[in-house]
């Protein structure tokens, strides 16, 4: 079955760094997604992104963070300057369509922000 | 503005016993409603889902019983096993406009007890 993949597992960076998240969505998909969930909280939306645009974002999806999709596979969120807060698991998802087609999940990134 | 209540925060069972999850959503446009299931380390799992054009769906053991004049809808696990201890996320979201980004209950740690 095909599955989303991120990388690296965990990621250590510095306060004030910049730091790159990587993902690999399903190969069909259309819709892609960040999330993050802090230590021990809910899952959090962060970002959407759908025919090379943001579709819709959150209030944590401020100035400091940015999407691309640099080539046809791969989908990355960038944190321009990290602070503690960032800390937290951060997940991508990729979606086929519309009309409540699931979200799949990869395995998140663990981002350690010291 | 918390979108998608869910309790009970924790949960213990006895194997062989039903396992029931509750969640209630405010916003009225929301009109897809996934569980996610999560063990630890890994990215949440797509469980069961409804529309809101049905009061309940049934795969397996896992049933989805839904409440559209109450706003609520829950998680009904039957004979629960040791390999369903996971957290269980609810969630909602808009599945007929584009982005369809989710917006998740804080979370049930079920615990089955052998």
């Amino acid at each position: 079955e095909p599955e989303v993949t991120q990388t690296p597992s965990h990621q250590v960076t510095q306060m004030g760094q910049e730091v790159i998240l990587r993902c690999v969505p399903i190969s069909n998909h259309l819709y892609f997604y960040w999330y993050r969930q802090i230590l021990g909280q809910k899952v959090e939306f962060l970002v959407s992104f759908y025919n090379n645009e943001i579709s819709e974002k959150s209030e944590i999806f401020d100035d400091q963070f940015s999407v691309e999709r640099p080539d046809g596979s791969n989908f990355t969120l960038k944190i321009r300057s990290t602070k503690l807060e960032d800390s937290a698991m951060y997940f991508c998802a990729s979606r086929a369509g519309t009309g409540g087609k699931p979200q799949h999940f990869g395995d998140g990134t663990r981002l350690s922000i010291l | 503005q918390q979108q998608v209540k869910q309790s009970p925060q924790s949960l213990i069972v006895q194997k062989g016993g039903i396992s029931i999850i509750n969640c209630a959503y405010e916003n009225t446009a929301f009109d897809y409603f996934p569980w996610y299931q999560q063990f630890p380390g890994k990215g949440p799992a797509l469980l069961i889902a409804i529309r809101p054009d049905v009061s309940e769906k049934k795969e397996g053991r896992f049933t989805i019983s839904f409440n559209k004049s109450a706003k609520q809808f829950s998680l009904h696990i039957m004979d629960s096993q040791p390999g369903d201890s996971a957290t269980y996320f609810c969630a909602a979201s808009r599945a007929q406009t584009g982005a369809n980004n989710l917006f998740f209950g804080t979370g049930t740690r079920l615990t089955v007890i052998p």
